[in-house]
């Protein structure tokens, strides 16, 4: 059973940092592309950064760029988002998830999400 | 960035009704077109990828359709475990986006 297990969200001042971590299980973690995906409080989804099975290529929004950084630790079966430089606009559920194998790049497992809060 | 409508923003329905909800990309996607459902206080499932794949473990109730910029999705029989919001999403560039989601409703 494919599990995704995120960790590290909490209450940061704006201009602090934080590192979110995913625990990936049930499935070859080394073969697949990974994303991070987050929803602010009573808003839609919102794509933030992915990272490529052997981290070769990651990519980040434009909201979070020079500020987020995604990697993966292929030996520990996780997934990482550095985040840096926090602002109150960063306040979000923020969902690890895996790209489906098949070449479409859709997100077929999601973690069950890490509140980060963003405030003074 | 590819810009994805979804219509409508919220349906009401009930339970047996047929709902359709529709999705479109600002520019052509192919089929690189994808639904998830979000219950409240959950994490998003995928539904259907690829426009028209039923993802594993997901009702046959649920089915996809369309291909380049006009996409819907189709509940052939609404049930109350039904009652959600629904997103689409296009993987077809980077940045990947979502539609602004439906809310289904009970009537």
């Amino acid at each position: 059973e494919v599990q995704l297990l995120e960790s590290g969200g909490g209450l940061v001042q704006p201009g602090g940092s934080l590192r979110l971590s995913c625990a990936a299980s049930g499935f070859t973690f080394s073969s697949y592309a990974m994303s991070w995906v987050r929803q602010a409080p009573g808003k839609g989804l919102e794509w933030v950064s992915s990272i490529s099975a052997s981290s070769g290529s990651t990519y980040h929004a434009d909201s979070v760029k020079g500020r987020f950084t995604i990697s993966r630790d292929n030996s520990k079966n996780t997934l990482y988002l550095q985040m840096k430089s926090l602002r109150a606009e960063d306040t979000a559920v923020y969902y690890c998830t895996k790209h489906d194998g098949g070449g479409y790049n859709a997100r077929d497992y999601w973690g069950q999400g890490t509140l980060v809060t963003v405030s003074s | 960035d590819i810009q994805m409508t979804q219509s409508p923003s919220s349906l009401s329905a009930s339970v047996g009704d047929r709902v359709t909800i529709t999705c479109r990309a600002s520019q052509s996607i192919g089929n690189y077109l994808h639904w998830y459902q979000q219950k409240s206080g959950k994490a998003p499932k995928l539904l259907i990828y690829g426009a028209s794949n039923l993802q594993s473990g997901a009702p046959s109730r649920f089915s996809g359709s369309g291909s380049e910029t006009d996409f819907t999705l189709t509940i052939s029989s609404l049930q109350p475990e039904d009652f959600a919001t629904y997103y689409c999403q296009q993987s077809y560039i980077t940045p990947p986006t979502f539609g602004q989601g439906t809310k289904v409703e009970v009537k």
